[in-house]
């Protein structure tokens, strides 16, 4: 079965403070590898996808990083705006499962001014 | 811009009272998936409709049921709601089955009093 762990649960930052955040898996063959961001009371909002061991994509102060057994996501220099829930998603390569998305718990990150 | 749209964002309902959860899409997408978000936990996939065909997940309860009419609407019931399926629940689309993200609506949150 498909496992996704995330940690730390929860992460406090002052603003300009960098930090990474880290989803350890556990999948049948990895199809891809998703990042999310979900603000309080909303749907899950698309940032990154990752396909393969070394990949790598940024956007804005955010950078996702993969190996075979984690991906990082990285804050550089946040802002009290990047406070959200970041989700963590793996989907397998198994035909059978079809496009199944499993989550991690999530991190919730709280920037102060 | 397309987009998937749920309905009502917040629902209250009794113990035991039927209740319909509705999520519409402007993006042609031939997948819908339910998700329920308990608080500050992953994302659980309920079931998924890959045009017309339904998937059911192992453990998702016999209380929960979906329809999907046409290609842009899809339909969650709960038969007899109790104080356990209090929840977000969160529609989803994917193009077909054969990789890539999710988009997702904003959820409508669920009481059950």
């Amino acid at each position: 079965e498909d496992q996704v762990t995330q940690s730390p649960e929860a992460l406090r930052l002052q603003e300009g403070e960098s930090s990474s955040l880290n989803c350890s898996y556990t999948v049948s063959g990895l199809r891809g590898l998703f990042w999310y961001r979900q603000d309080p009371g909303k749907g899950p909002e698309f940032l990154f996808t990752l396909y393969s061991a070394g990949e790598e994509k940024e956007k804005e102060r955010l950078k996702a990083t993969l190996t075979k057994k984690e991906s990082f996501l990285h804050i550089t220099a946040p802002k009290p705006e990047d406070s959200a829930t970041y989700l963590c998603a793996v989907q397998p390569l198994i035909k059978a499962a079809g496009n199944k998305l499993t989550f991690g718990g999530g991190t919730r990150v709280l920037v102060k001014p | 811009d397309a987009m998937v749209i749920q309905n009502p964002r917040y629902q209250v309902t009794q113990f035991g009272k039927p209740v319909t959860l509705s999520c519409s899409q402007t993006l042609n997408h031939n997948v819908m998936y339910w998700y329920q978000q308990k608080s500050s936990q992953a994302p659980k996939l309920l079931f998924h409709y890959y045009d017309k065909d339904f998937n059911n997940e192992a453990d998702t309860p016999d209380n929960f049921q979906s329809r999907r009419p046409n290609t842009s609407f899809c339909f969650l019931d709960i038969r007899s709601p109790g104080l356990g399926d209090a929840a977000m629940y969160l529609c989803a689309t994917s193009r077909d089955l054969t990789g890539g993200g999710y988009t997702f609506g904003s959820g409508t949150r669920l009481t059950v009093v």
